[in-house]
């Protein structure tokens, strides 16, 4: 199985900064790398898919980058309703798995 | 995009089974395939399998092949994810999520989760 590492586990951040959050495999998976944003008690939401790809829906200030191991969640001006768990996934070969979250929370 | 609604909060023994059920709110799933993702209390998400309804075609991730069976309804319109055997650690949430395309992996939307507590 393909392991999915995240980087960091959380951090601490104010409206208006740029995050950004890491997230390895364990093997190279092309560009098959997905991230999801969770907030408490409620379902994770598609952000970003492809590696690069924003979802329909969700705010410019989101992008993504990276290919084979090695990606990036961005997120530019951060804003009150992004406080949330990013997850990583990858969508290269079965079992499908997921990065252990990193939580951004409010500085 | 439709919503995916799931069925309500189970309490269940161990060694018993379990069946969740997943429809779409505009009726079909428009010939989306259909995952399900479990998250353990505090913990990560977990991709169980999937299902194309269309075909009928199952995929299972191998630490549950011997225990889900994911099944595609045509009268009720509805995925369902049963998962027997249960134990302890299978306590959290199982969410289903439509797939863009059968195995292409990213999942939007997802149905709101149905808690599953295994207890004595």
């Amino acid at each position: 199985d393909i392991q999915m590492t995240q980087s960091p586990s959380s951090l601490s951040a104010s409206v208006g900064d740029r995050v950004t959050i890491t997230c390895r495999a364990s093997q190279t998976i092309t560009n098959s790398l997905n991230w999801y944003q969770q907030k408490p008690g409620e379902a994770p939401k598609l952000v970003i898919y492809a590696a690069s790809v924003v979802q329909t829906g969700v705010p410019s200030r989101f992008s993504g980058s990276g290919s084979g191991t090695d990606f990036t969640l961005t997120i530019n001006n951060l804003q009150p309703e992004d406080f949330a768990t990013y997850s990583c996934q990858q969508s290269s070969s079965t079992p499908f798995t997921f990065g252990p979250g990193t939580k951004v929370d409010i500085k | 995009q439709g919503h995916l609604v799931q069925s309500g909060a189970e309490v269940k023994k161990p060694g018993s089974s379990l069946k969740v059920s997943c429809k779409a709110s505009g009726g079909t799933f428009g010939g989306h395939a259909v995952a399900w993702v479990r998250q353990a209390p505090g913990q990560g998400l977990e991709w169980m399998g999937g299902i194309s309804p269309i075909f009928g075609t199952t995929i299972y991730a191998h630490k549950f092949q011997d225990r889900v069976t994911i099944t595609a309804d045509e009268l009720t319109n509805a995925v369902y994810m049963e998962l027997s055997s249960l134990r302890i650690g299978d306590t959290g949430v199982y969410y289903c999520a439509r797939e863009a395309t059968y195995l292409s992996g990213w999942f939007d939307p997802w149905g709101q989760g149905t808690l599953v507590t295994v207890t004595s």
